[in-house]
């Protein structure tokens, strides 16, 4: 079963504009990731934020943490035509094992 | 450096077939992992591997088997193929389990007629 669940489904924004996606999940986790899936690719990390982190950035990812919430947020700014993707949150929770949500797909207009 | 290689990329069988899906990684990781992708799902973990010479049931386990060759390499066996299992399946890897980034091959994408 998903343990997280990405909000939207589906995201378009222009060029240079900010993109928000939220991620919520059921249970405690150790950690949560972050994944990017270009068309016809395998997933990529992004970002791994702990339980006992609140926010990570890297380079225009930010990532937050809020586990009173059981929530999380991916903030890419300034977008660009390459952000165009479906983006995947993971959690980690019981025995190690990843449970990914059914992701975000983002699009990126000129 | 290849990362994590799939094999075959496309793969087209009959409702009954075998098939073994190949996975190699080149990062001198220990834990390896089979997902399969179906639409509007996400992945789903069908086995892993912790370690050499070990291997668990994940989420999704019912009509696969897999072998832990050596460190390097993890494949996934269809004994009988069933329609249901037309998806695409990810070979991943870590350099051990939990609280590592997985690195993912570029998938198998397979169909069962």
């Amino acid at each position: 079963s998903q343990q997280g669940e990405e909000d939207p489904q589906a995201l378009s924004i222009q060029e240079g504009e900010n993109a928000t996606m939220n991620c919520s999940y059921k249970t405690s986790i150790n950690n949560l990731q972050w994944y990017r899936q270009n068309s016809g690719r395998g997933l990529v990390h992004l970002i791994l934020i702990r339980s006992n982190e609140r926010e990570k950035h890297s380079g225009r990812l930010r990532v937050t943490l809020d586990t009173s919430k059981k929530s999380s947020s991916l903030l890419i700014t300034a977008s660009r035509a390459a952000d165009t993707a479906s983006y995947f949150c993971a959690t980690d929770a019981r025995d190690y094992k990843l449970s990914f949500g059914a992701g975000t797909t983002v699009t990126v207009r000129a | 450096n290849a990362g994590v290689t799939q094999t075959p990329k496309f793969q087209v069988l009959k409702t009954g077939q075998s098939m073994t899906l190949q996975c190699a990684q080149d990062m001198n990781h220990n834990s390896m992992y089979w997902y399969r992708q179906d639409p509007g799902m996400g992945l789903r973990l069908i086995y892993y591997s912790a370690s050499e010479g070990t291997t668990d049931k994940g989420e999704v386990p019912n009509g696969y088997n897999v072998s832990r060759l050596n460190k390097r390499e993890f494949s996934l066996r269809l004994e009988s193929a069933a329609p249901s299992q037309t998806s695409v399946y990810f070979c991943a890897s870590s350099e051990w389990k939990g609280n590592q980034p997985q690195h993912f091959g570029d998938g198998t994408r397979l169909s069962i007629l």
